[in-house]
């Protein structure tokens, strides 16, 4: 089962602007983690947020929880042709699962 | 520092042909392990994980079956290959960090897998 829902599905951005993708959940988690995936490649970590916090940066990126809301926010700024990928979000449960959404593929105009 | 391996690279199967993909984890110790199946253009599907040699949960009943016969080696099987099987697999580890709660997730390259 998915968990988290990212939004916009599918975002396209001149470089150099400010990227945005959101993520819902249903139901409580003990962290939420950010990961990229280029084309056919695996993923990688980008950033965790526990719980109890409410935002955390990372160089360009800035990642925000409202674990009232159940929802996430990951910012990219001042965006790169490099940043052109797909990025999800995934929910981190108390018994060790990580359950990703279906992701949003973000693209980068020169 | 620790890897993720994961092969073949790519596979291309028939219809009702066994499968074994197979993961090892290198530079940890008991890490927790997952399989994850990725479809054209779509999220991860999360399909099995172990916290233990032995410890397998399944996410989703399928004709897919994992094993972990050894500390840091993860297993993918079918005995006989549908066509909806085709797609990304994936494995990756993480370790709990001691006096946290939480577990950050590493990937490994993947195998794509298309079942003709």
């Amino acid at each position: 089962s998915q968990q988290g829902e990212e939004d916009p599905q599918a975002l396209s951005i001149q470089e150099g602007e400010n990227a945005t993708m959101n993520c819902s959940y249903k139901t409580s988690i003990n962290n939420l983690q950010w990961y990229r995936q280029n084309s056919g490649r695996g993923l990688v970590h980008l950033i965790l947020i526990r719980s109890n916090e409410r935002e955390k940066h990372s160089g360009r990126l800035r990642v925000t929880l409202d674990t009232s809301k159940k929802s996430s926010s990951l910012l990219i700024t001042a965006s790169r042709a490099a940043d052109t990928a797909s990025y999800f979000c995934a929910t981190g449960h108390r018994d060790d699962k990580i359950i990703f959404g279906k992701g949003t593929r973000l693209h980068i105009l020169p | 520092s620790q890897t993720i391996h994961q092969w073949p690279a790519t596979l291309v199967q028939p219809v009702g042909s066994p499968l074994s993909l197979e993961c090892t984890v290198e530079g940890t110790s008991n890490p927790n392990l997952y399989w994850y199946r990725q479809a054209a253009g779509r999220g991860l599907q999360l399909l099995f994980y172990s916290v233990g040699i032995g410890q397998i949960s399944s996410e989703v009943p399928q004709n897919l079956s994992a094993s972990r016969p050894q500390d840091r080696q993860f297993i993918l099987s079918s005995k006989k290959l549908l066509l909806s099987d085709s797609g990304f697999y994936l494995c990756a580890w993480s370790v709990l960090a001691e006096g946290t709660s939480y577990n950050e997730q590493f990937f490994g390259p993947g195998t794509r897998l298309t079942v003709l």
